[in-house]
């Protein structure tokens, strides 16, 4: 079955300083990898995808995200963080032509000045 | 143009009643998705619609909900006899049928069962 998994559930960094989020996954095939945000009231903004090609993707809002099949993981990551960052950040995965994401449970994000 | 919109934003009900949850999705998605979130929780999988039929439904929770979308477009989320554990965020998101499955959500409904 597959499964996402976001070992950090608060994050908390400095303005200006560099971020890491985790995410593992676990799937039969080659995965369809997704990291999406959500700000309080919003709804989930797609960041970055990947699924196939160059293992590090590029994403909106600074954010790129790292492919390591070795290690099944899928690294969000981003030079220099705003305090507009701060929100709650989703890894999933999913699979071909249509079908139903997997979430993991979510790393929040704090930033402080 | 339009994103995926949700009606109502936020429902109160009590235990025991009926609920209907409507999704309108981007103009030419032919694929359309449910989810339930949960407090401290990701978005879990519902039911997942290609065009007018249920393509896959094994996420529903049991016999108490049900979902349609007749014309392919709009569709709803039915919750009959509501329990308070059904209190949650529900999204619904919608994409084209290409390979990449990018899902664009809505903003969600906020059920509440008292």
């Amino acid at each position: 079955a597959q499964s996402v998994t976001q070992p950090d559930i608060h994050i908390t960094v400095s303005e200006g300083a560099s971020l890491e989020l985790r995410c593992n996954y676990s799937y039969g095939a080659t995965p369809y990898l997704f990291w999406y945000v959500q700000s309080p009231g919003q709804g989930l903004q797609l960041l970055l995808k990947y699924f196939s090609g160059d293992t590090l993707v590029q994403g909106i809002k600074g954010f790129e995200a790292e492919f390591k099949r070795s290690q099944s993981s899928f690294n969000l990551r981003k030079p220099s963080v705003h305090w507009s960052d701060a929100a709650e950040y989703f890894c999933a995965v999913g699979a071909a032509g249509g079908n139903k994401l997997v979430f993991g449970a979510g790393t929040i994000l704090r930033v402080k000045s | 143009g339009a994103g995926v919109s949700q009606t109502p934003s936020n429902k109160v009900t009590e235990k025991g009643k009926y609920v209907e949850l409507r999704c309108d999705p981007i103009s030419g998605h032919t694929a359309l998705y449910w989810y339930r979130q949960s407090l401290g929780q990701g978005p879990e999988f519902l039911i997942y619609f290609q065009g007018t039929g249920a393509a896959d439904d094994s996420g529903l929770p049991n016999d108490r909900f049900f979902a349609v979308r007749p014309e392919g477009s709009v569709s709803t989320l039915k919750i009959q006899r509501t329990e308070r554990g059904d209190s949650a965020v529900y999204l619904c998101a919608s994409s084209l049928i290409l390979r990449d499955n990018e899902q664009f959500f809505g903003p969600g409904t906020r059920l509440t069962v008292l």
